[in-house]
């Protein structure tokens, strides 16, 4: 069974551009999360991704946006970068059904400068 | 962004030790789950509670979903080195569009000396 892989690992960006990270969710789930987590805090959620569509967005501005493809997997794109935009962005995918825990992967480190 | 209130916020113990430590919130949550974070990498799923009242196991690892739905506690037994990392709660509600998201505690950082 492969797990949750995400891609690029560390990523170092300018502010102003953006910039896209990927996600290749667990084999038989249907459903990814994005969540931000800043150094020395828990992880926020973004936005879920479940058949394709946005299903649910947490307070996020709309520069942060996403993709789910047909295979599951995902983007997240976040547009204009800002310096507090550096963080570890997380992907992580879940089953449907009655038990929903998520898995992540190991996340892309991404440095605004 | 909403976080659980997580504590203690850092422990240091002596190998061999026992660990407790709990998560409240404001909020009702349907679902606990505590995860395990290494620097560098993503955190990893140590036990999922479902039910108000459960106590589950994993190894050394127990954790229970507190009856008012609104509170968890993980328990680590007979600490070891590699228990050294930061430990989340998260809870788990289901947003207006039918999203399961997690909301996280800011951890617990665990050292065990040797």
């Amino acid at each position: 069974e492969t797990g949750v892989t995400q891609s690029p690992t560390h990523l170092i960006k300018t502010r102003g551009q953006q910039v896209t990270l990927r996600c290749s969710s667990q084999s038989g789930h249907n459903t990814v999360s994005w969540y931000q987590q800043a150094l020395g805090q828990g992880p926020q959620f973004i936005f879920q991704y479940y058949r394709e569509e946005e299903n649910g967005r947490g307070n996020f501005p709309p520069r942060f946006s996403g993709l789910q493809f047909p295979n599951y997997s995902s983007e997240l794109n976040v547009n204009a970068l800002e310096l507090d935009d550096s963080a570890l962005y997380l992907c992580a995918s879940s089953p449907t059904g009655v038990r929903t825990e998520a898995f992540f992967g190991q996340g892309t480190r991404l440095t605004v400068v | 962004g909403q976080q659980l209130n997580q504590s203690p916020q850092s422990m240091f113990i002596q190998e061999g030790e026992d660990v407790s430590m709990n998560c409240t919130s404001s909020s009702i949550f349907n679902t606990w789950l505590w995860y395990k974070q290494d620097p560098g990498e993503g955190p990893v799923l140590l036990i999922a509670l479902y039910k108000a009242g459960e106590l589950t196991s994993n190894g050394r690892l127990t954790a229970q979903f507190g009856i008012t739905r609104k509170d968890s506690f993980l328990n680590i037994s007979a600490s070891i080195p590699s228990d050294v990392g930061i430990y989340f709660c998260a809870g788990q509600s289901i947003s207006s569009g039918s999203a399961r998201q997690l909301t996280f505690g800011s951890g617990t950082q665990l050292t065990v000396l040797p």
